[in-house]
C-alpha cells in the first residue's frame, strides 16, 4: 500500500517550452503532497507544498511563478516548469503522506528533466 | 535548528561488514526519524524508522540506534552486500506531520 506514481520518468524539452510532470497517490487519498528537486550527490530540496484544494506554499528562494503546481484532486498533484532553461534540469521528486496519524511518507519514483 | 547533519558522505565497506552512517539533530520538536535508501535515478524508499519514546529499533539487516539525550541517530546495516550499494539519507519531522528534513545523504559503496 501507500503507493505514489510519478510520471513521467525521464523528459526532455526545448529550452523556453513548458513541461507538466504528475504525481499520483494510487491507493489512497493525500490532502498534501510535496515536491523536491535534487542535484547529482545531493540531497532532496523541498520546493513547495501542494494541498488540495488551496495554493501550494514554496519555500524561500522558489520562483511560483516558474514552477506551478495544481493539486486539484485526492490522488493528483501535478508541477508545471514554465519557460524551461537548461538550468531549471534537475531530477523532481514528489511525495506524499498517507492518511492522518501515519507519518510514513511515500516518494514517487522520480522525474529527469533534461532542458536543451 | 533545522538542520540535520549527516556523516560520512562517503563510506566503503566490505562484503559481510557493518556499515554504520551517523545524523545529528538540533530541533528538540522532531519526533520522527526515518531513514532512506535512493538508489540512482530513483526516489527515496523508506528503510526504517524510529520514534523518540525507544532507543533501538530492528528491521532484518538495518537497525537504528537512537540518542535522545544527545540528540543522534545511527543506522547499522549488519552484513553488508554489493546490492546495499545506494545513497542512505537520515530524516527528521516535527510532531503533528509537515515536512521532512534531510541530511546530506552518505553514497555507501559494499565491495564484494
Amino acid at each position: 500500500g501507500a503507493v505514489v506514481s510519478q510520471h513521467p520518468s525521464r523528459v526532455i524539452c526545448k529550452s523556453g517550452t513548458s513541461v507538466k510532470i504528475e504525481c499520483r497517490s494510487l491507493d489512497f487519498q493525500a490532502t498534501t503532497m510535496f515536491w523536491y528537486r535534487q542535484f547529482p550527490k545531493k540531497s532532496l530540496m523541498l520546493m513547495a507544498t501542494s494541498n488540495e484544494g488551496s495554493k501550494a506554499t514554496y519555500e524561500q528562494g522558489v520562483e511560483k511563478d516558474k514552477f506551478l503546481i495544481n493539486h486539484a484532486s485526492l490522488t493528483l498533484s501535478t508541477l508545471t516548469v514554465t519557460s524551461a532553461h537548461p538550468e531549471d534540469s534537475s531530477f523532481y521528486i514528489c511525495s506524499a503522506r498517507p492518511p492522518v496519524g501515519n507519518y510514513g511518507y511515500t516518494f514517487g519514483s522520480g522525474t529527469r528533466l533534461t532542458v536543451v | 535548528q533545522q538542520q540535520v547533519k549527516q556523516s560520512p558522505q562517503s563510506l566503503i565497506v566490505q562484503k559481510g561488514g557493518i556499515s554504520i552512517i551517523n545524523c545529528a539533530y538540533e530541533n528538540t520538536a522532531f519526533d520522527y526519524f526515518p531513514w532512506y535508501q535512493q538508489f540512482p535515478g530513483k526516489g527515496p524508499a523508506l528503510l526504517i524508522a524510529i520514534r523518540p519514546d525507544v532507543s533501538e529499533k530492528k528491521e532484518g539487516r538495518f537497525t537504528i540506534s537512537f540518542n535522545k539525550s544527545a540528540k543522534q541517530f545511527s543506522l547499522h546495516i549488519m552484513d553488508s552486500q554489493p546490492g546495499d550499494s545506494a545513497t542512505y539519507f537520515c530524516a527528521a519531522m516535527g510532531n503533528q506531520g509537515g515536512k521532512l528534513i534531510f541530511g546530506q545523504g552518505t553514497e555507501l559503496s559494499v565491495k564484494p
